[in-house]
């Protein structure tokens, strides 16, 4: 079966500071991973995702991934926070295999608070 | 162009009672997919529909059921509503169904059972 785990629940830095937020991923098959960002009140949007062509993903608003078969991770990063990035962020694999192929598996979320 | 959009935004109802949520998808998407998001947790995925047919189906009672319209927009049922049932009900559209195909959100609907 497929799965992501974010390993914190919650990560809190000052703005300008690095941001790693963690992801592992099980899957058996050479998986797509997707990270989404979601605001207070807001929905779900497509920070970056991962399709196989290259390990070193670059999303929306200065956001990167990098793609590690070796570690079975997926950890998002970004090099100097914002206020407005202060989100909940989800680790995303959609399903390969069974009857329900395309949906999309949630990890349980890491919210960042960023400090001023 | 537009993305996708959900009605109500918001709704409140009583245990017993029936609930209708809407999602219109992307122009020229044909495939929608409906979620639950209950607060503090990642979504769950409740159907998908591609082609007006069900295409997977998530671990959710018999009292959830979802139809698609041949202009591709959706309607998602729940039947004798539970507390539980609070959550947030996200629905996203793709071109098509299966995992190539990138998921894009409404803002969802908020559903508060009382």
């Amino acid at each position: 079966a497929q799965s992501v785990t974010q390993l914190d629940s919650h990560v809190s830095v000052s703005e300008g500071t690095p941001v790693l937020l963690r992801c592992n991923y099980s899957s058996s098959y050479s998986p797509s991973l997707f990270w989404y960002v979601q605001h207070p009140n807001k929905g779900l949007q497509l920070l970056l995702k991962y399709t196989s062509a290259a390990t070193l993903v670059k999303g929306i608003n200065g956001f990167e991934a990098e793609f590690k078969k070796s570690e079975t991770s997926f950890h998002l990063t970004k090099p100097s926070a914002h206020m407005s990035d202060a989100a909940e962020y989800f680790c995303v694999v959609p399903q390969r295999e069974g009857g329900s192929q395309g949906n999309l598996i949630f990890g349980k979320g890491t919210k960042l608070s960023v400090k001023p | 162009d537009a993305g996708v959009t959900q009605s109500p935004t918001h709704l409140i109802k009583t245990r017993g009672q029936h609930v209708t949520l809407r999602c219109s998808p992307i122009s020229g998407h044909k495939s929608v997919s409906w979620y639950q998001q209950v607060l503090g947790q990642g979504p769950q995925f409740i159907f998908q529909y591609y082609e007006k047919e069900e295409r997977g189906r998530g671990n959710f009672p018999d009292r959830f059921s979802a139809r698609q319209f041949p202009n591709y927009s959706s309607e998602l049922n729940v039947n004798a509503l539970l507390l539980g049932d609070s959550a947030l009900y996200l629905c996203a559209s793709s071109f098509a169904g299966g995992p190539g195909y990138e998921q894009y959100f409404g803002p969802g609907t908020r559903l508060t059972v009382t």
